[in-house]
């Protein structure tokens, strides 16, 4: 059965400093999103990304977070300087069209410390 | 802004028993989901739902678009379905199709 892939699965990092999550979404997938749980947390909405573009962000979403689809095949979010605040498991998710349910990745567990 | 709630944020069953989550939201939407996440963390689907009713073994789920009311049941629990079950609804009002989650509610079915 096709999956959403999510590298790495934990990832630690240095305040400060810039990660790139990286997911491959599911290969005829058109829309693709990243999610957020903090620790005991509700999961949030961070971004959407179709047709090449950013189509929705949140105001979570701000000049610290880029998403990438590089080619063709993977889909990353880039924080740049990453804070404490930072620290969560990040999501990735595709869906084959704008109303169909999504699939989610298992999840990038990232600590700042 | 839609607002999601669940009830109840934890629930303890004894193996065979009928489970029942409640899920409510507070603006008008396009779909409700039910997802499943275990521990580690990956999320699953579990229904999309917009009206009436959907089943899946022994999980079923319901919403009421008037009382913006969703269910989610499950019949003769086992251990395995421990785990967090989560509410979430999209808008549809978006280019894409966004959720809004809900808090969770952490299951546990003793043996």
């Amino acid at each position: 059965e096709p999956e959403v892939t999510q590298t790495p699965s934990h990832q630690v990092t240095q305040m400060g400093q810039e990660v790139i999550l990286r997911c491959v979404p599911i290969s005829n997938h058109l829309y693709f999103y990243w999610y957020r749980q903090i620790l005991g947390q509700k999961v949030e909405f961070l971004v959407s990304f179709y047709n090449n573009e950013i189509s929705e962000k949140s105001e979570i979403f701000d000049d610290q977070f880029s998403v990438e689809r590089p080619d063709g095949s993977n889909f990353t979010l880039k924080i740049r300087s990453t804070k404490l605040e930072d620290s969560a498991m990040y999501f990735c998710a595709s869906s084959p069209d704008r109303d169909t349910e999504a699939f989610f990745g298992q999840g990038t567990r990232l600590t700042v410390v | 802004k839609n607002e999601v709630e669940q009830s109840p944020q934890n629930l303890t069953a004894q193996e065979g028993e009928f489970i029942t989550i409640n899920c409510s939201y507070s603006v008008g939407i396009s779909a409700l989901h039910w997802l499943q996440q275990h521990p580690g963390g990956g999320i699953v689907s579990l229904f999309m739902l917009s009206s009436g009713k959907k089943k899946h073994g022994r999980l079923i789920a319901t919403i009421n678009i008037q009382e913006k009311h969703s269910s989610l049941h499950i019949t003769a629990s086992h251990p395995r379905d421990s785990a967090v079950y989560i509410c979430a609804v999209s808008d549809g009002s978006g280019a894409t199709n966004k959720l809004i989650f809900g808090t969770g509610t952490l299951l546990a079915v003793q043996p």
